[in-house]
């Protein structure tokens, strides 16, 4: 099966900065790649997906990248705030194309200090 | 708010008894998943259900079932509880449950087994 690793675990930035947090994909066959945010008590909440035929999404302060060569995706927030912290994970999904089962990574907690 | 829905949001019970967790999907999606959150193995796909009938499966210990019914509502049953099962048990839905479909998150129930 898929194996997603995620990096780092922890990342901590000042109000402002910008953040990257990086996945890796081992099955080629992957083929979508979903960004979800969790804060605390509360259920994952998907900011940002890219699917295999696209390099790069942007929304607003948010952006994906994905080289499908290298088998990596990344997470990009610019101009972090402190309402940004909380545990963001990635994953991956693959055919084949009549189920849905995401590959989650181990997830990096995000800390903004103000 | 994602629309999914999840209830109870907590739940404590006692070793070796059995629990019914439940999740009503949003309005329009056929697929209903379901995810188990521990704090040692992250989100763990457990079993993915599409307009009545199961479509995938992951980790999904013989103990656990789950079905989804007619109005597309979906149940997990827990039974003989150990202790290593108290985690938070997220639904999820998607449109069509197919490889590229995103899925929303419900707000998790919370198990604790004493």
């Amino acid at each position: 099966g898929e194996n997603v690793e995620q990096h780092p675990s922890t990342l901590s930035v000042q109000e402002g900065d910008s953040a990257v947090i990086k996945c890796t994909y081992s099955d080629s066959a992957s083929n979508y790649f979903p960004w979800y945010k969790q804060e605390l008590g509360k259920g994952p909440q998907l900011i940002i997906d890219i699917r295999s035929n696209v390099g790069e999404k942007k929304d607003q302060r948010i952006a994906v990248t994905l080289n499908k060569t290298a088998k990596h995706f990344s997470l990009h927030i610019t101009e972090t705030q402190p309402e940004d912290s909380a545990v963001y994970f990635c994953a991956a999904s693959m055919p084949p194309y009549n189920f849905n089962k995401f590959y989650f990574g181990s997830g990096t907690k995000l800390n903004v200090k103000p | 708010d994602s629309g999914v829905t999840q209830t109870p949001k907590h739940l404590i019970t006692a070793t070796g008894q059995r629990v019914t967790l439940r999740c009503s999907p949003r309005s329009g999606d056929l697929s209903v998943y379901w995810y188990q959150q521990s704090l040692d193995q992250g989100l763990q796909f457990l079993i993915q259900y599409y307009n009545g009938e199961e479509r995938a499966k992951g980790n999904i210990l013989e103990r656990f079932s789950a079905q989804q019914f007619p109005d597309l509502h979906s149940e997990l049953n827990l039974s003989s509880l150990e202790l290593g099962d108290s985690a938070l048990y997220f639904c999820a839905s998607s449109p069509d449950g197919g490889s590229t479909d995103t899925q929303y998150f419900g707000p998790g129930t919370r198990l604790t087994v004493l």
